[in-house]
């Protein structure tokens, strides 16, 4: 347990649906993230909250939609999706952005679009 | 610029034998150095870190991980592996968010 709770675990929608993807962090950190792990690829970084402000947005589709109504709290909306965007989608947390400190990760929320 | 490397896509090990997971890393200053593993099906895990001080760091699970500044490396070792430590291992540096494909370890039984 990492103090980084997602749900939905696991989440099969169609490509007209609207679902959201949500984090909750009770460990006090300022920072958030979201990742997205696909088969064979790297871990790409989403999009990053720093004190409920995004900082980062790595050229992701405007069908994922981010929303960080609070510190603790992080959510991904999804709307029109692809299947190539199936894929485990991990949040995180750390204290600070920009400081050296361990990130702790959800268990991740498996998408599968069909 | 900053960065690191890990120069080993896939690495298998006798369980029982000694292992490592090799990192080396590029930066000007001091670096952070952190190694996560993550469990299939699982998120990352935090195994341990190197800020500053002892260059042999202890971490989660019987892991620890070697600082070679010389080396400019940071290899991550068990002495004896478990079948359970089959997973897949990240390298990071301080201020790096993202985490490459890191190195898919096996232990055979």
């Amino acid at each position: 347990e990492t103090g980084v709770t997602q749900t939905p675990r696991h989440l099969v929608m169609g490509m007209t649906n609207k679902k959201s993807l949500k984090c909750e962090q009770h460990l006090g950190h300022n920072a958030m993230y979201w990742y997205k792990q696909s088969a064979k690829k790297p871990l790409e970084l989403m999009f990053v909250y720093n004190f409920k402000e995004q900082t980062e947005n790595n050229s992701v589709p405007s069908r994922f939609s981010p929303e960080c109504p609070n510190s603790s709290h992080l959510f991904l909306h999804l709307h029109t999706l692809q299947p190539e965007d199936s894929a485990l989608y991990l949040c995180a947390s750390s204290p600070d952005k920009l400081a050296p400190n361990t990130i702790y990760f959800g268990e991740g929320s498996w998408l599968t679009v069909v | 610029a900053q960065s690191v490397a890990q120069p080993e896509d896939q690495v298998n090990v006798a369980e029982g034998n000694p292992l490592t997971v090799k990192c080396t890393y590029s930066v000007s200053g001091n670096p952070y150095l952190f190694w996560y593993v993550q469990y299939p099906n699982r998120g990352l895990q935090f195994l341990l870190k190197y800020i500053t001080g002892d260059n042999l760091v202890k971490g989660s699970y019987g892991f620890e991980a070697e600082f070679n500044k010389s080396q400019t490396s940071f290899h991550l070792k068990k002495p004896s592996a478990l079948v359970s430590d089959s997973a897949l291992y990240f390298c990071v540096m301080r201020g790096q968010l993202t985490f490459g494909s890191g190195t898919q370890l096996t232990v055979l039984p």
